[in-house]
């Protein structure tokens, strides 16, 4: 069965560095989102990327953040300057159709942890 | 603004019970509503969705959920509990005019006693 892939599973990093998460949608998806799951706090959405753009983001999702789409099968979300309260799970998900109500298929998350 | 509210963080029930995990959601737009479910260690896999057509929703693992406009609820509900049915669980709103993105409740957690 497709599946959506997140690499690292963990990730331990130094306040102040720059992270990279990696995700592999499912193949024929198009709509990609990255959510995150602090430590004992509900899952948060940050961002849905369409078309190759970004389609909403929260307030969450500030200057610190982007996603890319750099080879047409990878999506990326990239932290520039890591803060403590970034530690977080970070999930991946991605979905069929625009506009149709089809779930969103979610991976297993990459554990970011600040130190 | 969609948000989604489940009562009890926690809900500890016996082998063989009755499951019943709550969800209240608030909406300004006809709803879509999911489940998922996040065992230990793992990623959010869908229980079930309800998306306007029959009100009564079943999914996996033998979960349904009814959905009640008037109380503005998407029950979980499961007859007979089993000890695999220990994960938490969470319950979602989707916004399809914001890209169906996702708006989470703060979770459930259900444990299952022998």
């Amino acid at each position: 069965e497709p599946e959506v892939t997140q690499t690292p599973s963990h990730q331990v990093t130094q306040m102040g560095q720059e992270v990279i998460l990696r995700c592999v949608p499912i193949s024929n998806h198009l709509y990609f989102y990255w959510y995150r799951q602090i430590l004992g706090q509900k899952v948060e959405f940050l961002v849905s990327f369409y078309n190759n753009e970004i389609s909403e983001k929260s307030e969450i999702f500030d200057d610190q953040f982007s996603v890319e789409r750099p080879d047409g099968s990878n999506f990326t979300l990239k932290i520039r300057s890591t803060k403590l309260e970034d530690s977080a799970m970070y999930f991946c998900a991605s979905r069929e159709l625009k506009g149709a109500v089809t779930e969103a298929f979610f991976g297993q998350g990459t554990r970011l942890t600040v130190v | 603004a969609q948000s989604v509210t489940q009562l009890g963080s926690h809900v500890s029930v016996s082998e063989g019970a009755l499951v019943l995990l709550r969800c209240n959601y608030s909406s300004s737009v006809p709803p879509y509503l999911f489940w998922y479910v996040q065992y230990p260690n793992q990623g959010l896999q869908l229980l079930l969705k309800y998306t306007s057509a029959a009100t009564l929703v079943k999914g996996i693992n033998g979960f349904e959920a009814e959905f009640k406009k008037s109380e503005t609820s998407f029950h979980l509900t499961k007859p007979s509990a089993h000890m695999s049915d220990a994960a938490e669980y969470f319950c979602a709103v989707s916004d399809p005019n914001a890209g169906n993105m996702l708006t989470f409740g703060g979770g459930t957690r259900l444990m299952v006693k022998p």
